[in-house]
């Protein structure tokens, strides 16, 4: 069974920074690329980030494109998400995704429960 | 950037079809999927490349994309098909989700 558990989200002051991730089981993690979602609270769905199974190729959006960082271990089948300089519009549920290629450039077919990111003073 | 825009609701009565539609600049040329999200719950996938079916997805939704339009089609809608859909496609490597649109089965 695939599971993704992602972790490392909570209350952080504007201007700083989180690093969130998420552990993968139930399939070869290093087959798939990988991605990150957010939703902010009653609002729709926003791609964040993706990365190809090898890290070589990864993908922003515009909205955090120089501030965050996606990463993976594969080693560790392990997916990670550095934030910096957080806004209060990076509030949100960060939902891990795996995507059904080797590059992110398909369809998302398991999600993780999310973990919440909340940026305030 | 590019954009996906959906209706913000459609409204079905038990057994009727659903229809929602996805738009955005020469979405035919691009692959969409679809994803369902009831409430409190991750999203599901049921719906890519444009018109196929992941296992464990019911018959009753279809799929299709032409032109600039995307759409989800729920035939025979039951009342546990009420949930928020999103239409999603990929532009220059950068995944870009539609606005959303609430189907409430009334």
């Amino acid at each position: 069974e695939v599971q993704l558990v992602e972790s490392g989200g909570g209350l952080v002051q504007p201007g700083r920074s989180l690093r969130l991730s998420c552990t993968a089981s139930g399939f070869t993690f290093d087959d798939y690329a990988m991605h990150w979602v957010r939703q902010a609270p009653g609002k729709g769905l926003e791609w964040v980030s993706g990365i190809s199974w090898n890290s070589a190729s990864v993908a922003y959006a515009d909205s955090v494109q120089g501030r965050f960082t996606i990463s993976r271990d594969n080693a560790k089948n392990s997916l990670y998400l550095q934030m910096n300089s957080l806004r209060a519009d990076d509030t949100a549920l960060y939902y891990c995704g795996k995507d059904t290629g080797l590059v992110p450039a398909a369809p998302i077919d398991y999600w993780g429960q999310g973990t919440l990111v909340t940026v305030s003073s | 950037s590019y954009e996906l825009t959906q209706p913000p609701s459609v409204s079905v009565s038990p057994g009727q079809t659903a229809t929602i539609s996805c738009s955005g600049d020469k979405l035919g040329n691009k692959y969409a999927c679809w994803y369902q999200q009831k409430p409190g719950q991750s999203p599901v996938l049921v719906i890519y490349q444009d018109t196929k079916r992941p296992s464990g997805i019911p018959e009753r939704f279809s799929g299709s994309n032409s032109g600039t339009t995307a759409t989800l089609t729920i035939s025979g809608t039951q009342a546990m098909d009420e949930a928020d859909y999103y239409c999603q496609a990929w532009d220059s490597s950068t995944g870009v989700f539609g606005t959303g649109t609430r189907v409430t089965v009334l």
